[in-house]
């Protein structure tokens, strides 16, 4: 079945770029139609989207934090990555990825990665 | 910006007993409405989608109903793996996107 699994780098310094990568298995990013996105979580906080992206490389960004984000797909090792540049001490939050069914059915997220935890301190 | 105000913040029940949560928008999103519960140290599961549709492998006693602003979760009959924190998240049209409710913590009583 569809797994997602994040990984990256657990620390990052202030005002560096954090970098995650998420890899799909079970499944080709490249054969689907469906949107893949990041979400992430502050610890004992609610859930923020950060944005999605397709196969062909369309994405779509949370407006908070678009200046910061990019996010980017590669078929061939059948990942997407997420960059956050200028990270703070809010960015600290365990960050999942998930596929984002809006160009299939509905508008959610369907399969979620386990997640990984970032923290930013120097 | 379309806020989602989720109630009651925490809600202390027992094993069996039925649930209502509730989840209101603060424009109408249509039927563009999900529903995830988490349970502490795993990632959200998505329980239903499009305000009313269970996803893949969610017992039947979750059901989702609502349009516009107002959106419900019920649980008919609750088991004790429930007890968790459940979130709705919304569509957003302009700019196209996501955001999700504060949740509701489901307590054992």
């Amino acid at each position: 079945q569809l797994q997602l699994q994040e990984s990256g780098p657990g620390l990052v310094k202030p005002s560096e770029t954090l970098s995650l990568t998420c890899t799909v298995s079970g499944g080709s990013i490249r054969r689907s139609n469906y949107y893949w996105g990041w979400i992430r979580q502050p610890p004992g906080k609610g859930l923020e989207w950060i944005g999605s992206i397709y196969y062909s490389g369309s994405t779509y960004y949370n407006p908070s934090l678009k200046s910061r984000v990019t996010i980017s797909v590669d078929t061939s090792k059948n990942q997407f990555s997420l960059n956050l540049s200028s990270v703070t001490a809010a960015d600290a939050a365990a960050y999942y990825c998930a596929r984002d069914t809006s160009s299939v059915v509905g508008y959610a997220f369907d399969v979620w990665g386990q997640g990984t935890t970032v923290s930013v301190s120097s | 910006e379309i806020v989602l105000t989720q109630s009651p913040a925490t809600l202390s029940l027992s094993p069996g007993e039925r649930v209502t949560l509730s989840c209101r928008a603060s424009q109408s999103v249509s039927r563009y409405l999900a529903w995830y519960q988490q349970k502490p140290g795993q990632a959200p599961r998505l329980l239903i989608y499009d305000a009313s549709n269970r996803a893949t492998g969610i017992p039947a006693r979750f059901s989702g109903s609502g349009s516009g602003t107002d959106f419900t979760l019920t649980i008919s009959s609750l088991e004790p793996e429930d007890f968790a924190i459940y979130y709705c998240q919304q569509r957003i049209t302009s700019p196209p996107g996501y955001t999700f409710g504060l949740g509701t913590k489901l307590e054992i009583k």
